[in-house]
C-alpha cells in the first residue's frame, strides 16, 4: 500500500518556468512534510519541509503549499534552473519521526 | 557533505552470498536508519537503530538485519542475497529528540548477480 502518491513521475520545464510536483497522503496521522533533492550518485537532501498548522511555507525559489483538507501537497520550484535537475521526493512522517516517500519525480530542466 | 559516510560505494554479489555494509553517522547524531532505493523508486525504509537497539523496522524480511555500536555507527547485514537485493542502500542519522530531520550518506549500490 502505497502512503504517500507523487505525481508526476517525471516533468520537463524551460528555463526560468515553474516546476510543480505534487503529492497525496492518506495517514491522517502524519504531520511532517518534507521534500527531499536527489542528485544521480548522491543520497537524498532535505530541501524544504511543512507541518500542517501552516499552508504554505517558502524558502528562496521553492515553495510548499499544504492543503490538511484534501491531504495533499506540493513543491513549486520558480525560476527554475538547469541546476535544479534532479529527482524530487516527497515524504510524510509521524511521531516517530520516519518518513515515507513518494516514488518520486525527474525534473529535467532546459536551458 | 551530509558527514554521514558509507562504504563500500559499489559491490557485485552473487545470489545466496551474504553481504555487510557500513555506515558512520553524522557528529553527535544517536540514531541511524537504513533505506533501500530500488531503480526508480523512492526510499523504503528498512530499520532504525537508537542506542544500539532496534527502533523501528519496515516490511523487510528477518535476512536483513543490523547492528548500531557504542560510537553509533552501524551495520547492514543481508543473508541469502536475491536478485531483486539490488538496489541503492541509503544510511540516514538524526539526533533522536532533536526535530524531523534525518541526513543520508551517499548510498552502497549492491548488485546481486
Amino acid at each position: 500500500q502505497q502512503q504517500v502518491k507523487q505525481s508526476p513521475q517525471s516533468l520537463i520545464v524551460q528555463k526560468g518556468g515553474i516546476s510543480i510536483i505534487n503529492c497525496a497522503y492518506e495517514n491522517t496521522a502524519f504531520d511532517y512534510f518534507p521534500w527531499y533533492q536527489q542528485f544521480p550518485g548522491k543520497g537524498p537532501a532535505l530541501l524544504i519541509a511543512i507541518r500542517p498548522d501552516v499552508s504554505e511555507k517558502k524558502e528562496g525559489r521553492f515553495t510548499i503549499s499544504f492543503n490538511k483538507s484534501a491531504k495533499q501537497f506540493s513543491l513549486h520550484i520558480m525560476d527554475s534552473q538547469p541546476g535544479d535537475s534532479a529527482t524530487y521526493f516527497c515524504a510524510a512522517s509521524d511521531r516517530s519521526y520516519i518518513p515515507t516517500f513518494g516514488r518520486g519525480t525527474s525534473l529535467i530542466v532546459h536551458p | 557533505e551530509t558527514g554521514v559516510t558509507q562504504s563500500p560505494t559499489h559491490l557485485i554479489k552473487t545470489r545466496g552470498q551474504q553481504v555487510t555494509l557500513r555506515c558512520s553517522s553524522q557528529s553527535g547524531h544517536n540514531t541511524v536508519s537504513w533505506y533501500q532505493q530500488a531503480l526508480g523508486q523512492g526510499p523504503q525504509f528498512i530499520f532504525q537503530y537508537y542506542r544500539e537497539e532496534e527502533n523501528g523496522r519496515g516490511n523487510f524480511p528477518p535476512r536483513f538485519s543490523g547492528l548500531q555500536f557504542p560510537n553509533y555507527s552501524s551495520e547492514l547485514n543481508v543473508n541469502a542475497l536475491e536478485l531483486d537485493d539490488s538496489a541503492l542502500y541509503l544510511c540516514a542519522s538524526s539526533l533522536k529528540g532533536a526535530g524531523n530531520t534525518i541526513y543520508f550518506g551517499e548510498g552502497s549500490w549492491l548488485t546481486v548477480v
